[in-house]
């Protein structure tokens, strides 16, 4: 199976930051990549698919970028809505690996 | 709009069967998505559970693939999800969610279930 690893696990930062998070497949996952942010007691919520593809609605502060095995989240000018936990997931051969998340907290 | 709903016992005995229903409204279990479970112990990671698509056919996560099985009912426009031997570990809010195949990213997500295994 392919396993995902995110860094940082616990990111702080302020209000108008630039913040990137990162997600590393344990062999090429060709662009398979989707990116989603949480909320405590919520579901998570879809914010990149294809890598860089933005989800319908979603503020344009996000975008990722990455092919192969590295693939990033940056999230720019970071609002108070934005601190949430982020997660990557994979999808290959019939499977499916989310990464272990990332707390973006106030700092 | 598609929405999913999770719903199914709370509580479940350790050695029991854990049994959980997606229902779908807005929209059809049809060709073109997969239809997935995904958990999430508390305070932890989101874990991918498996899913099935509208055929039928299944995909399951290795580490849980002796214990789950995934299946359709078309009729009702719901998808359940069976796990068997359950202990504490498998107490968490298991979620159902749609996977377009086109993007293969999870684009509806249903509320989410709490499910604590305890005797």
């Amino acid at each position: 199976d392919i396993q995902m690893t995110q860094s940082p696990s616990t990111l702080s930062a302020s209000v108008g930051d630039r913040v990137t998070i990162t997600c590393r497949a344990s062999q090429s996952i060709s662009g398979w990549l989707a990116w989603y942010q949480q909320k405590p007691g919520k579901a998570p919520k879809l914010l990149i698919y294809k890598a860089s593809s933005l989800e319908r609605g979603v503020s344009s502060r996000f975008s990722g970028s990455g092919s192969g095995t590295e693939y990033t989240l940056t999230i720019t000018s970071l609002q108070p809505d934005d601190f949430a936990t982020y997660y990557c997931q994979q999808y290959n051969s019939y499977s499916r690996t989310f990464g272990q998340g990332t707390k973006v907290e106030i700092q | 709009q598609v929405q999913l709903q999770e719903s199914g016992p709370g509580l479940v005995k350790p050695s029991g069967t854990l049994s959980l229903i997606c229902s779908v409204s807005g929209g059809s279990i049809s060709s073109g998505n997969w239809f997935n479970w995904v958990r999430q112990p508390p305070g932890k990671g989101l874990e991918w559970i498996g899913e099935i698509d509208y055929s039928g056919s299944t995909n399951y996560n290795t580490s849980l693939k002796s214990r789950v099985t995934i299946s359709v009912d078309r009729s009702k426009n719901q998808f359940s999800l069976k796990l068997t031997a359950v202990t504490a570990a498998d107490t968490a809010i298991y979620f159902c969610a749609r996977a377009v195949s086109w993007i293969d990213a999870f684009d509806i997500w249903g509320l989410g279930t709490s499910v604590t295994v305890s005797s």
